[in-house]
């Protein structure tokens, strides 16, 4: 069952911030993120773990709540470059094998 | 160092015809993966394999097969086209350690009339 993600898109100026929700019916070993850019191959961004941990990436950063199966991407003072869609995946079972989410496209316009 | 690379990068198929999709990775990457992404689903995985000589489904496995004879490359077969594989098929390749990031081709553009 893939993982859901909120908002499914969303336009930010630069300089502002956004938030991406990725929530999961089923018991999570790990989360990870990745961003595409149009006709472009998935970017690997960060993978949390179980523990709430919290990890950065530029100035993108993300925590894992294990007890609500839920993940957060937040991205603060956007850039243009950070344009793309981007996707959470989820993993329970080891081998690597993500369950991927449907996506968020975000735009980011001067 | 060139990663992972699909060949080929854009197919046309009438209905019927067969094809085969090339995933090579230079990584020395024991785990290897098939997605296929469609407007508005998200990336889903097909078929994938943890090491040479084994295969697993994934989500949507109908109508593919592959084949992981060597570590380095992993195929994806269509033997029977249908219009509905219209799609972008994207190969990945991971480290067979836990919380690794998978590593992905540029993608096939692939087109089914």
């Amino acid at each position: 069952q893939q993982p859901v993600q909120s908002p499914q898109a969303v336009i930010l100026r630069e300089g502002e911030d956004a938030v991406i929700n990725c929530s999961s019916s089923k018991a999570l070993y790990s989360v990870h993120w990745y961003r595409q850019k149009h006709g472009e191959a998935p970017v690997f961004l960060m993978i949390l773990l179980k523990g709430g941990e919290q990890k950065g990436h530029e100035k993108i950063s993300a925590s894992f709540n294990e007890k609500k199966q839920q993940s957060s991407l937040y991205l603060t003072a956007s850039q243009l470059s950070y344009s793309g869609t981007y996707f959470c995946g989820t993993e329970k079972g080891g081998y690597q094998k993500v369950t991927f989410g449907t996506g968020t496209k975000l735009q980011v316009i001067p | 160092n060139a990663g992972v690379t699909q060949t080929p990068k854009f197919r046309v198929l009438k209905t019927g015809q067969s094809m085969t999709l090339l995933c090579a990775q230079d990584m020395n990457h024991e785990y290897m993966y098939w997605y296929r992404q469609d407007p508005g689903m998200g990336l889903r995985l097909i078929h994938y394999s943890v090491g040479e000589g084994t295969t697993a489904k994934g989500e949507v496995p109908d109508g593919y097969n592959v084949s992981r004879l060597k570590k380095q490359n992993f195929l994806l077969g269509l033997e029977s086209a249908a219009p509905s594989q219209t799609s972008v098929y994207f190969c990945a390749s991971s480290r067979d350690r836990p919380n690794q990031p998978q590593h992905f081709g540029d993608g096939t553009r692939l087109s089914i009339l």
